[in-house]
């Protein structure tokens, strides 16, 4: 059973410029999450796909959007870059009927200058 | 607003000791809590869940509505329990839309 992947694991951008980022998730789960972890903090959660739908979205603004596609993995992209979107961007996936059950990615470190 | 709190940022105990990663939240409702760990270069992973009541590695956690904690406790911490560990609350029961606290860095010394 393949694990969460995300890619890149690095990437350096600068300001303004827009960035997407990718996470496939575990096999055969159908639900992803994305959070983003500043550095010394915890994870904040920013949205969740469910079946190709956005379901339900924490206190991040529109520029950050996301897609997920008919096998399951997802994109995060992020417009008009600020210094502030540097972090590590995490992607967890959950199975059908998971409940309670998370399962995260290594993470892709996006860095923004 | 929901919000998880971990009061220590970092934590240290002799091997052999007791101890004790502290959480308090703030949520209006029936909580759902969690435990996550990260050892050293590795993946977030659960580490256990208070609707389970499970032990896991030995750690267990209550949860308090009283005083709105979820503490994570084992008895006697080993080296291989050094680690980052984050408490986490469910936005909504059973949607893994995770708050999570800032973490708490634990090391066991020898």
């Amino acid at each position: 059973e393949t694990g969460v992947t995300q890619s890149p694991t690095h990437l350096i951008k600068t300001r303004g410029q827009q960035v997407t980022l990718r996470c496939s998730s575990q096999s055969g789960h159908n639900t992803v999450s994305w959070y983003q972890q500043a550095l010394g903090q915890g994870p904040q959660f920013i949205f969740q796909y469910y079946r190709e739908e956005e379901n339900g979205r924490g206190n991040f603004p529109p520029r950050f959007s996301g897609l997920q596609f008919p096998n399951y993995s997802s994109e995060l992209n992020v417009n008009a870059l600020e210094l502030d979107d540097s972090a590590l961007y995490l992607c967890a996936s959950s199975p059908p009927g998971g409940w309670d059950t998370q399962y995260f990615g290594p993470g892709t470190r996006l860095t923004v200058l | 607003a929901q919000r998880v709190t971990q009061p220590e940022k970092l934590l240290s105990v002799f091997k052999g000791a007791p101890v004790e990663l502290k959480c308090n939240y703030s949520y209006s409702g029936s909580p759902e809590l969690f435990w996550y760990v990260q050892y050293s270069r590795q993946r977030l992973q659960l580490l256990l869940r208070h609707i389970s009541r499970e032990s896991i590695k030995g750690f267990t956690a209550d949860l308090n509505k009283g005083e709105t904690s979820f503490h994570l406790k084992k008895p006697f911490a080993q080296e291989e329990d050094s680690a980052m560990y984050y408490c986490a609350l469910d936005l909504i029961q059973g949607a893994q839309k995770l708050v999570f606290g800032q973490g708490t860095r634990l090391t066991i010394n020898p």
